[in-house]
């Protein structure tokens, strides 16, 4: 058990809707990433956020949005939803703003599948 | 340009014979590697992880992998495989000089026939 939690687990919906997943780091993490990984693409780093702020951004889409909330649990909002939206979003937490090699650890992920 | 390669999208081996899980890499400067592995159902955990100490690094569950810089390989291995190791595995190169900015490779898919 990595100590971060990650709801739902599964979220099945249709396309236009909109969903949010939710995620709360380790105990004591700062630091909360988000990434999807589907079947085309692999694993791609979303976004990071640390203590609140965003710090850095990778492959997000505009109608994906996410925010850090004061007790460091993170959302990811995704919006106007597409078949190939459909995947695995992890989230990930580490104590530090820069991420430091080996120590990011990973929730089980929340499948969305969009009908 | 710095990437990650994960030669084999998927290996299959034999219960209690050697495996092998192929990983290069590219990048201007010595990176930090690590492999990562996710049972089904699971986020991923870390298996090891190289930070320019011995280039033979131990991991968990018997796996280890070398750091080859002439060859930028970070192969990972194990003696005897399990059943248990069926599950997917992501080598990963990480850049000191880039923010630690991480990528993932696409993944090999261990399955381990009986």
């Amino acid at each position: 058990d990595s100590g971060v939690t990650q709801t739902p687990k599964h979220l099945i919906t249709a396309t236009g809707q909109r969903v949010t997943l939710r995620c709360s780091p380790r105990s004591g993490d700062l630091s909360v990433y988000w990434y999807q990984q589907s079947l085309d693409q692999g694993l791609q780093f979303l976004i990071q956020y640390y203590n609140g702020e965003e710090r850095a951004k990778g492959n997000i889409l505009e109608r994906f949005s996410a925010q850090q909330f004061p007790d460091l649990h993170s959302e990811l909002n995704l919006s106007s939803l597409e078949l190939g939206d459909s995947a695995l979003y992890f989230c990930a937490s580490s104590p530090t703003r820069v991420p430091v090699p080996g120590e990011l650890f990973f929730g089980e992920g929340s499948r969305l599948t969009v009908l | 340009a710095q990437s990650v390669t994960q030669l084999d999208s998927h290996v299959s081996v034999s219960e209690g014979t050697p495996v092998l899980l192929r990983c290069n890499y590219s990048s201007s400067y010595s990176p930090s590697l690590f492999w990562y592995v996710q049972h089904p159902n699971k986020g991923l955990q870390l298996l090891l992880k190289y930070t320019s100490a011995a280039t033979l690094v131990k991991g968990i569950n018997g796996f280890e992998a070398e750091f080859k810089k002439s060859e930028t390989s970070f192969h990972l291995t194990k003696p005897s495989a399990h059943m248990s190791d069926a599950a997917e595995y992501f080598c990963v190169v990480s850049f000191p000089y880039n923010n630690n900015d991480m990528r993932f490779g696409a993944g090999t898919r261990l399955t381990v026939k009986p």
